[in-house]
């Protein structure tokens, strides 16, 4: 059985960093390309980033607000995967999903670490 | 990369079927037969239900199937039941090759 179990949620100033942190199990981690999703409080969802296995080349791609702030990163000898965050905006307060990117979807979820973001 | 449109909520009776749309551009939508859809009941974590357009992921109910025509996706729910009472997220890859979501559709079982 897949499971992703995601930590380091926090309450952060503006300006500040945190990284995220997810524990896989139940599948094959190296072969998988990995992905975050948030959610903020009462909100839609929305999409963060995908990071590919190492064997596709392991590069990333994220969404417009992330870029430059947020770093996908992962480290196949833990089976785990990591979301650096750095100059926290209020607006990045949200539950932060982690999960498998698989046919260009999010297959697998975890159920989320929160991260808020106030002063 | 905007968020591809939905309407903000649709309802039917049990055993009744509905449609939800999921309007996107040549971009996203349009462009890729890559159109996922979830589910998330109050509090709960997302579910995948359909992937790839069409495709539904072992264990969801077949009451659940994907469309695409041009650049609008549907999610249709055949036999209607009380336990499909959520929110509906459409989800296409785009040409920036990132992700892009719906704003969610409040499905009401009246």
């Amino acid at each position: 059985e897949v499971q992703l179990v995601e930590s380091g949620g926090d309450l952060v100033k503006p300006g500040g960093s945190l990284r995220l942190s997810c524990a896989a199990s139940g599948f094959s981690f190296t072969s998988v390309w990995m992905s975050w999703v948030r959610q903020a409080p009462g909100r839609g969802l929305e999409w963060v980033g995908r990071i590919k296995s190492k064997t596709d080349g392991g590069t990333t791609d994220y969404a417009a607000p992330m870029k430059g702030r947020f770093t996908i990163s992962r480290d196949d000898s833990k089976d785990t995967l990591y979301l650096q965050m750095n100059s926290l905006k209020t607006e990045d307060t949200a539950l932060y999903y982690c999960s498998t990117y698989r046919y260009s979807s999010i297959y697998n979820w975890g159920q989320g670490t929160l991260v808020a973001v106030s002063s | 990369q905007s968020a591809l449109t939905q309407p903000a909520s649709v309802s039917g009776s049990p055993g009744q079927s509905i449609t939800i749309s999921c309007t996107g551009t040549s971009s996203d939508v349009g462009g890729y037969n890559h159109v996922s859809w979830y589910q998330q009941h109050p509090g709960e974590v997302p579910k995948l239900m359909i992937y790839a357009v069409s495709n539904r992921p072992s264990g969801v109910s077949d009451r659940f199937s994907g469309s695409k025509s041009g650049n609008t996706a549907s999610l249709t729910i055949s036999g209607l039941q009380a336990e499909d009472e959520a929110d509906y997220y459409c989800c296409s890859f785009t040409s920036t090759s990132t992700l892009v979501f719906g704003g969610g559709t409040k499905l009401t079982v009246l």
